[in-house]
């Protein structure tokens, strides 16, 4: 099945640095890629929705300044926390979505830890 | 988005039948229902989805009531890697998203 791949699966950064997280889908192109946050023990929240040579969609709440999102070509979206704070420590995933006739599934990362000291 | 509500939490016994419900009573006739499971510190895999049909996959099956108000995930015979978070997730066919509830944590006894 398609793949989808997240690098690093965990980053360590001081306050107020930058760090960017990059997901590839690897077999497929994905027009678009979808970012999301999970913080422990609770369920993934969607934070935008990143679109191939056009800007990304952010979901409600989510500040697009801090967040910044490139999706450059048909097979890499880039997530960039620009100035993390300990509070943007969180469980970062991104997803793709492949449709096939009367199938439908999603490809999800494995997963960006980021802890923020 | 039409909601869905799960239980917290359900746990099973390995070798033995898993019967994860799903209730979404605001279902509209072009929503299909999707599961997903995460695993601890993984992301979310695909599991089974349908849309009015009972549904059967190699890791699943998925039986819809007739009015479309509830589901029901199967797992034959759950084992110790069945323990995940599963996700019962509405949307149309043709929508890129997948907005996630709070899910139901199975564990799974050896």
């Amino acid at each position: 099945g398609a793949v989808v791949s997240q690098h690093p699966s965990w980053v360590i950064c001081k306050s107020g640095t930058s760090v960017k997280i990059e997901c590839r889908s690897l077999d497929f192109q994905a027009t678009t890629m979808f970012w999301y946050r999970q913080f422990p023990k609770q369920s993934l929240m969607l934070m935008a929705t990143s679109n191939e040579g056009s800007k990304a969609t952010y979901e409600q709440g989510v500040e697009k300044d801090k967040f910044l999102i490139n999706h450059a070509s048909l097979t890499l979206s880039t997530l960039t926390v620009t100035s993390a704070h300990p509070e943007d420590s969180s469980f970062y995933i991104c997803s793709a979505r492949v449709f096939s006739g009367m199938n439908t599934e999603a490809f999800f990362g494995q997963g960006t830890r980021l802890t923020v000291v | 988005d039409a909601k869905t509500t799960q239980p917290n939490s359900m746990e099973s016994n390995e070798e033995e039948p898993v019967h994860l419900p799903c209730n979404h009573s605001t279902i509209s006739g072009t929503d299909y229902i999707h599961w997903y499971r995460q695993l601890p510190s993984q992301g979310p895999e695909y599991v089974i989805h349908g849309l009015t049909s009972n549904v059967n996959n190699r890791m699943a099956s998925l039986a819809i009531a007739e009015d479309r108000k509830s589901s029901t995930l199967i797992l034959h015979r759950a084992t110790l890697r069945d323990a995940a978070v599963y996700y019962c997730i509405l949307g149309p066919y043709n929508t890129d998203k997948l907005i996630f509830g709070t899910g139901t944590r199975l564990q799974v006894f050896p």
